[in-house]
């Protein structure tokens, strides 16, 4: 069955450090997300993208963030200058179509900002 | 705003015994919504969803919810409980312009023996 993966699982940071997060979706879905957990917390949702820019960002993703979809296959989240609020894990998600498909989330990749 | 409420952070039922995770949504149209389950240190996985249709929803793993309009919840039932099912278990709705996922705070289900 296919599988939304990304690397890597657990990164190690200094904070102010740049972070980039990667993301493979499944291969024929159209809609990619980015969610965040922060320890004991709720998931919570970053960014929508789709056809190669911003559908939709939280208030969370500020100038610090930004997402990028290099080839036909990775999906990328980019933290410019990290902060310690910003350790979680990062998870991120496809779909095909957007209205009644669901969401495919990735294993999640641990952050942790020194 | 849609918003997702999950009551009780921490539920402890028998081995054996029924499992009842609540949530509730609150929006004016009925919302597509779903249960996710996260093991320790894994990702979250789909156990079920609702979008039209059929209100009692089965899932893996012998799971089911019901969706009820008049009572804007979605709750999560097993009838018998299993070591394996301790775990975190997140509803969600989707909301906004691109169906991002809101997720209520999440239920931490333990299993005694």
């Amino acid at each position: 069955e296919p599988e939304v993966t990304q690397t890597p699982s657990h990164q190690v940071t200094q904070m102010g450090q740049e972070v980039i997060l990667r993301c493979v979706p499944i291969s024929n879905h159209l809609y990619f997300y980015w969610y965040r957990q922060i320890l004991g917390q709720k998931v919570e949702f970053l960014v929508s993208f789709y056809n190669n820019e911003i559908s939709e960002k939280s208030e969370i993703f500020d100038d610090q963030f930004s997402v990028e979809r290099p080839d036909g296959s990775n999906f990328t989240l980019k933290i410019r200058s990290t902060k310690l609020e910003d350790s979680a894990m990062y998870f991120c998600a496809s779909v095909w179509g957007r209205d009644t498909d669901t969401q495919y989330f990735g294993p999640g990749t641990r952050l942790t900002v020194l | 705003a849609q918003s997702v409420t999950q009551l009780g952070s921490h539920v402890s039922v028998s081995e054996g015994a029924l499992v009842l995770l609540r949530c509730n949504y609150s929006s004016s149209v009925p919302p597509y919504l779903f249960w996710y389950v996260q093991y320790p240190n894994q990702g979250l996985q789909l156990l079920l969803k609702y979008t039209t249709g059929a209100t009692l929803v089965k899932g893996i793993n012998g799971f089911e919810a019901e969706f009820k309009k008049s009572e804007t919840s979605f709750h999560l039932t097993k009838p018998s409980a299993h070591m394996s099912d301790a775990a975190e278990y997140f509803c969600a709705a989707y909301g906004g312009a691109t169906n991002k996922l809101i997720f209520g705070t999440g239920t931490l289900l333990a299993v005694q023996p």
